[in-house]
């Protein structure tokens, strides 16, 4: 069956531009993740949903990450006035119940120049 | 929060030969513990996982241990291949289950 899909799968922004990133979950999932992963290193949470409530933020390294996930499905990750900083990998990630295991999008490669 | 730490960071082993990959956990409330197996520019995918229920869970050959007093737990992979060759996270999952932690990897190198 279809995976957690994400796009697009490479994002390259000047600094200072905004950027959206879409990650479409199993169908079905209740929870939704999302992750940044930089090179060499484990992913760092960034936040939470279960279906359209946002229960957890508390990843977003400022306040120009912005999450939705407005019918508890699709979810975009916001990223404003990019910073060269933002470069990494983010990661989706979705579970049928908010216990059990997570399944990864392939990510978004976001690169800040 | 959770802290998770993982070592080694690097692990070079002969094929055919035993890996053990070991983490800790600070969170005595986290219930969780899968295991994710992340090949370059891939995405980390569950290779096997345990809850705080039970001490050992077995697949094949890969094998994860559970010490809840010690709050740390290992990874071990026999008669290892060279397609085992891969980056390794371990995580934790407290008993809420809004975040998962991740240890900072294992680069596994199996060489043939």
């Amino acid at each position: 069956g279809a995976g957690v899909s994400q796009s697009p799968r490479y994002k390259v922004a000047k600094r200072g531009q905004d950027v959206a990133l879409r990650c479409d979950p199993i169908s079905g999932h209740v929870s939704l993740f999302w992750y940044q992963q930089a090179l060499g290193q484990g992913p760092e949470f960034l936040t939470y949903f279960q279906n359209e409530a946002q229960l957890d933020k508390s990843g977003l390294p400022s306040d120009r990450f912005f999450a939705e996930r407005p019918e508890g499905s699709v979810s975009t990750l916001k990223i404003q006035r990019t910073q060269q900083e933002d470069s990494a990998v983010y990661l989706c990630a979705s579970s049928l119940v908010h216990t059990g295991g997570l399944h990864f999008g392939n990510g978004t490669r976001l690169t800040v120049t | 929060g959770e802290n998770v730490e993982q070592h080694p960071s690097t692990l070079s082993v002969q094929e055919g030969d035993s890996a053990v990959i070991k983490c800790t956990y600070s969170d005595s409330a986290s219930n969780y513990f899968p295991w994710y197996k992340q090949e370059l520019g891939k995405r980390p995918q569950l290779i096997i996982d345990i809850r705080s229920n039970v001490g050992e869970k077995k697949d094949q050959r890969i094998a994860v241990t559970l010490n809840k007093t010690a709050k740390h737990f290992s990874l071990h992979i026999t008669e290892t291949q060279p397609e085992d060759s891969a980056v390794y996270f371990c995580a934790a999952m407290s008993n809420a289950g809004n975040m998962l932690t991740f240890g900072g990897g294992t680069r596994l190198m199996v060489k043939p």
